[in-house]
This record gives structure tokens, sequence and C-alpha cells, in this order.
């Protein structure tokens, strides 16, 4: 099994509609999260981190994190062909105490 | 500096050649990764440096492989005797503990 787990996509949404990206881990005792996001050629950039369970919103995006299920999506408003993008889940696993990613989701946000 | 800094931008080396790719950190930043990735794949972690810690080369794909950081800061990744297959986009990232990751812009290596 994969320590962090995506679903490749590709996932297309109409402009303004909500674009959700899901991710799931496999250690119980991980402690942070984070969502990247990547343009092709480009190296990843951050754009949330979330901690605690329950929700965080920064503008459109929210994050959402469920500890006991192992999961943590990321939910993005209003999307626009700007957010046209791959979106890579991070997590730091307890007792490693380095950060594994996801193999990303390939988001398009169609005009 | 400002952000996590990789030199060179652009590398393409003689198949059998050793090539060094350099990164430099955020300062203060006690954390520093080094990540693999393929045309259209995924990150694939190589290595974990954290403070004085032994670093964990659990993603060193072969003994080809090896990486330093000098004082706690300035990290070097080692490639000797390259092959076609190591020809990738070499990312470095640094953070504070287990806060979040920022990367460098990559060094994309050929290898011919």
């Amino acid at each position: 099994q994969k320590e962090v787990e995506q679903n490749s996509g590709p996932l297309s949404v109409p402009e303004g509609a909500i674009a959700s990206l899901n991710c799931t881990y496999s250690d119980r005792g991980s402690q942070s999260f984070f969502w990247y996001r990547q343009y092709s050629g480009k190296s990843p950039e951050l754009i949330m981190f979330i901690y605690s369970n329950g929700d965080k919103e920064d503008g459109r995006f929210t994050a959402q994190l469920n500890k006991a299920s192992q999961y943590v999506s990321l939910l993005i408003r209003d999307s626009q062909p700007s957010d046209s993008a791959t979106y890579l889940c991070a997590v730091n696993m307890v007792g490693d105490n380095d950060m594994r990613f996801g193999a990303g989701t390939r988001l398009t946000v169609k005009p | 500096g400002a952000g996590v800094s990789q030199s060179p931008s652009n590398k393409v080396t003689e198949k059998g050649k050793d090539v060094e790719l350099r990164c430099d950190p955020i300062s203060g930043h006690t954390a520093l990764y080094w990540y693999r990735q393929s045309l259209g794949q995924g990150l694939e972690f190589l290595i974990y440096f954290q403070g004085n810690s032994a670093p964990d080369k659990s993603g060193l794909p072969s003994d080809r492989f090896s990486a330093e950081r000098t004082g706690g800061s300035v990290s070097t990744l080692t490639i000797q005797r390259t092959q076609q297959e190591d020809s990738a986009v070499y990312l470095c990232a640094s953070s504070l503990a287990w806060g979040p990751a920022f990367f460098g812009q990559g060094t994309r290596l050929t290898v011919v």
C-alpha cells in the first residue's frame, strides 16, 4: 500500500464550479498535511497546510482533514482556468519525520 | 537568501560522468529534502536531512547516489557514473521541522 494516495485524474470541471481533490494516507500517526500546486515545467508551490481535524479556509481554497478516516481533501471554489495544474498532497510521517508526496491529481478547468 | 536556490538550472552530461547538484536552503531551515521528478511523474523521495541527525537515505535508488549537507546549510547531491535513466528534474526543498516545505526551481539533468 502506498503511503500517500491520490486519484491521478485528470479531473475536469467547468469554470466557476467547485473542484474537489482527495488524498488518503497510511500512517495513522501523521501530524502535518500539505497541498501543493504544480504547473507544467515548474516547481511545486505551497497552497495550504492543515494540522487539526476539520476545515481550514483560505480565499477560494478549503482544506479538510479527517484523521479518523485518514483522508485530507482540497476544495477549490469558483474554479478558474488558471487553477489548471497538478495538485500534490503531502504528509509528514511520524517517526520518519520526512515528507512524502502523493502522485498528484491533474485538474483542468474549462472556460 | 529569500528562497531555496538550486544550481545549475540545467545540466547536460555524458553517460558515465559524475555530476554534482547544489541546493542552498532558506536561511534557518533545519530540514532539507531532495526529490526526483521524471517527465509526467510524481515526486520521488531521495534523501532527507534534519538538523544534526543522521540523514534518511532510504529513497536513494542506488549506491551511485549520495548527498551531504555541510554545516547544516548547503547540500550537494552527487550522482556517479550517470545513466540515461537518471535524466529527470531534481528538486530540493527546505522547511522548519515539520512545517511546510518550500521548493527551489529544480535542476534539469539530461544524460546523453
